[in-house]
């Protein structure tokens, strides 16, 4: 059982460049999460979906796009880079809502210079 | 105002010494849930224990035991017989209750770094 996988696992970019970050899971949880971690920080929310093809804004998605075409993938793309978006990556996945653990993937560090 | 408030920015405990980890966190929801999370230096975040608004007794996970304590809004994670494994960061969660609006994301604090001392 793969859980939930990201990739890539390090991305440099340069400013003003776009690109994809892939989540897949395959446990068939409803509930996703796309979160960033900034450096000595906790996570915060980007983007959530709670079914393939509804999709909404979490604390911080300027920037980002989601979409959820199957339950098991919610790639989040970056457009136009900047130095800003420099974090860690961590996509999550849930069956349920209070009572149930969040399965996060291995993240994806991302550099934007 | 901060949900989740962790004071202990970093934390020392000597090998096989208990420690606790101070979590406060703020809802007005009656139903919530509390989680805690480890993340060594490798990035990965691992869940260690969950802790239901309306549970009793205190959740306990082998080592790990949440002091929950309602009416003061804590859910401290106390680490029995540290060990070298257990230096990393630390993060408390609490997820609300999804009444229809709520994401139903887990809300962080800014986290502890345990270091074990040998």
């Amino acid at each position: 059982n793969a859980g939930v996988t990201q990739t890539p696992k390090f991305r440099i970019l340069k400013i003003g460049q776009s690109m994809t970050l892939q989540c897949t899971q395959d446990m068939n949880h409803n509930y996703m999460y796309w979160y960033r971690q900034d450096p000595g920080m906790g996570l915060k929310l980007i983007y959530y979906s709670v079914g393939a093809g509804i999709t909404d804004k979490g604390e911080v998605p300027n920037g980002y796009n989601v979409s959820r075409s199957t339950t098991e993938d919610f790639p989040l793309r970056l457009e136009l880079a900047a130095p800003s978006q420099t974090s860690v990556y961590f996509c999550a996945s849930s069956p349920n809502r209070v009572g149930d653990e969040q399965y996060f993937g291995p993240g994806t560090r991302l550099t934007v210079t | 105002a901060q949900k989740i408030t962790q004071t202990q920015p970093g934390m020392f405990v000597q090998e096989k010494e208990a420690v606790t980890l101070d979590c406060t966190y703020d809802t007005s929801d009656p139903s919530y849930g509390l989680f805690w999370y480890k993340q060594p230096s490798s990035g990965e975040m691992i869940f260690l224990i969950y802790q239901g608004s309306y549970d009793q007794q205190n959740a306990t996970e082998g080592r790990y035991s949440l002091n929950f304590q309602k009416a003061r809004k804590s859910a401290n994670l106390v680490i029995s017989a540290s060990q070298l494994g257990d230096s990393a960061m630390y993060f408390c969660a609490m997820r609300e209750q999804d009444y229809g609006g709520s994401q139903g994301n887990l809300i962080f604090g800014k986290g502890t770094k345990l270091s074990v001392k040998p």
